[in-house]
């Protein structure tokens, strides 16, 4: 069975300051990854996603993620945090081949402060 | 292009009403999705169709149908109504959702819904 954990609920960063966002998931076999983002009132919206390849990929609004086979982790992380990144946050896994669906994990609220 | 769209945007029910919640998209996918979000358990997927007239279970399917009316619409519907089933329900679209399939979800607005 496959899974996907966000162990912090929340985090809190000020502005201009590096942020990372984690995740750390299970599956049987090869994994697809993906973070989204949610506003306020608003349904999700993809960010990035890791398929196979570098471990490094990078998505909208200057986000990336690390791939980390070996810790089975996807952490999504930026640079320069900014105040309009404030938002809630999914990690969300696939096995590939694997009839299952996409689980998304339980999400994780960035707030940061100017 | 409108993406994923939802109807009602906020719908207060009695317990035992009925309704349906209606989705539509016009990126031609193929597979559709409807999702539940509830506080500190992310997104359970209650149904989905991973393509025109067929449909299969998801983690949560208790207490729903749901239509594959076409390739652009997917309804939810509610016979009988419970409190625990007060949530944001949300609908989503893939251009396939195959067993290999990487592709992107696209998500709708959400419908807020209550039940008393």
């Amino acid at each position: 069975a496959q899974s996907v954990a966000q162990p912090e609920d929340q985090v809190n960063v000020a502005e201009g300051n590096p942020l990372t966002v984690k995740c750390t998931y299970s599956v049987s076999g090869n994994p697809y990854l993906f973070w989204y983002v949610q506003y306020p009132n608003r349904g999700l919206q993809f960010l990035l996603k890791y398929i196979t390849g570098d471990n490094l990929v990078k998505g909208s609004y200057g986000f990336e993620a690390e791939f980390n086979k070996s810790q089975t982790s996807f952490h999504l992380k930026k640079p320069s945090a900014l105040v309009s990144d404030s938002a809630l946050y999914f990690c969300a896994v696939k096995e590939w081949g694997s009839a299952s669906k996409i689980i998304f994990g339980s999400g994780t609220r960035l707030s940061i402060r100017p | 292009n409108a993406g994923v769209t939802q109807t009602p945007k906020f719908q207060v029910l009695k317990t035992g009403q009925s309704m349906t919640l209606q989705c539509a998209q016009d990126m031609n996918h193929n597979s559709m999705y409807w999702y539940r979000q509830d506080p500190g358990m992310g997104l359970r997927l209650i149904y989905y169709s991973a393509s025109e007239g067929t449909t299969d279970k998801g983690e949560v399917p208790n207490g729903y149908n749901v239509s594959r009316l076409n390739k652009r619409e997917f309804s939810l519907r509610l016979e009988s109504a419970a409190p625990s089933q007060t949530s944001v329900y949300f609908c989503a679209s893939s251009e396939a959702g195959g067993r290999t399939s990487t592709d992107t979800q696209y998500f709708g607005p959400g419908t807020r819904l209550t039940v008393l």
